[in-house]
């Protein structure tokens, strides 16, 4: 199994809605990402997981709240988002963070709306 | 500073003709290089990496790359372009927690 795996692909809700976006792997990876993009741009990094613990938080607002619950899952948390959140969420694995050899899995993304 | 530069936004072929998406990278060590393919509503696929050795990569789905560190480019490219090869391809820089993408280019393949 090379796949990562993303629920829901779509996702409409409103400012004040709490939501949950949804990534597992079975690869055996224990790094996991969460990128933001938008319409005709790069993914941007938001959150890393290494070995199930944050490794990386680039700055993100609190209205985003990851979760690790085991090394083969990754959830958002989605809490009083703002029109301006509407984007593309992918989620990626790797084998770790550490070598540079590593490359990324992506998933095909939740395409979020927000009201 | 780190960057990438992908100088065309979009770019038109003719199926079966020959294609060059252009990469220029800023980095302060032996860069790790990428490209990576994105249809639309889709996540990103990697097509071919460079760290070391060999400076002509190959990649899946008839790709390649050619890494030229005098003139600090990674530049992609296919003989014969499918129309199933129009998408997005973005070149990234860097190691996978901290990937530097470039803002990508858009390919369109004419019949």
């Amino acid at each position: 199994d090379t796949e990562v795996t993303q629920t829901p692909k779509h996702l409409v809700m409103g400012m004040t809605n709490k939501k949950s976006l949804k990534c597992e792997q079975h690869m055996g990876h224990r790094a996991m990402y969460w990128y933001k993009q938008k319409a005709k741009k790069p993914p941007e990094l938001m959150f890393v997981y290494s070995y199930e613990k944050l490794s990386i938080n680039e700055s993100v607002p609190s209205r985003f709240s990851p979760e690790c619950p085991n090394s083969s899952l990754l959830n958002l948390h989605l809490h009083a988002l703002q029109p301006e959140d509407s984007a593309l969420y992918l989620c990626a694995s790797s084998q770790g963070t550490v070598g540079l050899d590593e490359k990324l899995f992506f998933g095909s993304g939740t395409q979020l709306s927000v009201l | 500073a780190q960057s990438v530069t992908q100088p065309d936004i979009h770019i038109t072929v003719s199926e079966g003709a020959s294609l060059e998406l252009r990469c220029n990278y800023s980095y302060g060590a032996t860069p790790y290089l990428f490209w990576y393919v994105q249809s639309p509503g889709q996540g990103l696929q990697l097509l071919l990496k460079y760290f070391s050795g060999d400076t002509l990569v190959q990649g899946i789905k008839g790709f390649e790359a050619e890494f030229k560190r005098s003139q600090s480019s990674f530049n992609l490219r296919k003989p014969s372009v499918h129309w199933s090869d129009a998408a997005e391809y973005f070149c990234a820089v860097g190691a996978p927690g901290k990937l530097i993408f470039g803002q990508g280019t858009e390919l369109s393949v004419k019949p």
